[in-house]
């Protein structure tokens, strides 16, 4: 069946410019996940939805970033007034449900700043 | 902090050879290990996920884990240029960051021909 989708696949923002990121699960899956890649480094997570409840979101840099999941499945992840570090691939992954099953990620979002 | 540390790279091993991937983590809560590939450019794919102490094979993929050791490695057998890539080592908690992934910085495969 279809995977993860995220659009768009590249976003290029100028700096202090609002930014909003989509992320289409695979169908029936409870559980999504973003996560931040910056070049070089392994996948840093940033919040975690059960359903439309956002379980955890310790992972958020600032309070610039804000993500939203409101029907249990799509979700965007909204960046405020970007800033040159907030450049990276940021990725969504879903799982079936979070405690005993694979992540699988989508193809991500290469955002840069500049 | 719950790390995850993966043995530096560059790795470079000639066709047909095995590569010998290594992990290790720190937290011992840890109860789910998995690991990913990762093609320049892509984003990472799933190639093997592993729970209990022991080998588990799948195709030219061998993982093992060792809880007490706190220990995950990845074996590639008989490596094809295909294999060339970034692989990426992750642990998942069974405490109270259940779900979220914790991952190394990847270690770089490279298979010549």
């Amino acid at each position: 069946g279809a995977g993860v989708s995220q659009s768009p696949r590249y976003k290029v923002a100028k700096r202090g410019q609002d930014v909003a990121l989509r992320c289409d699960p695979i169908s029936g899956h409870v559980s999504l996940f973003w996560y931040q890649q910056a070049l070089g480094q392994g996948p840093e997570f940033l919040t975690y939805f059960q359903n439309e409840a956002q379980l955890d979101k310790s992972g958020l840099p600032s309070d610039r970033f804000f993500a939203e999941r409101p029907e249990g499945s799509v979700s965007t992840l909204k960046i405020q007034r970007t800033q040159q570090e907030d450049s990276a691939v940021y990725l969504c992954a879903s799982s079936f449900a979070a405690s005993s099953y694979e992540q699988y990620f989508g193809p991500g979002t290469r955002l840069t700043v500049t | 902090q719950k790390e995850v540390e993966q043995n530096s790279g560059p790795l470079s091993v000639p066709e047909g050879a095995i590569a010998s991937l290594n992990c290790t983590y720190s937290d011992r809560v840890s109860q789910s290990f998995f690991w990913y590939r990762q093609y320049s450019g892509k984003s990472p794919e799933l190639i093997m996920s592993i729970y209990s102490n022991g080998d588990k094979e799948d195709g030219r993929f061998t993982a093992q884990l060792n809880k007490a050791s706190q220990y995950v490695s990845l074996l590639i057998r008989d490596s094809q240029p295909s294999d060339s890539a970034t692989y990426l080592c992750a642990s998942r908690s069974g405490g109270s960051t259940l779900g979220r992934l914790y991952f190394g910085r990847g270690t770089q495969l490279t298979v010549w021909p």
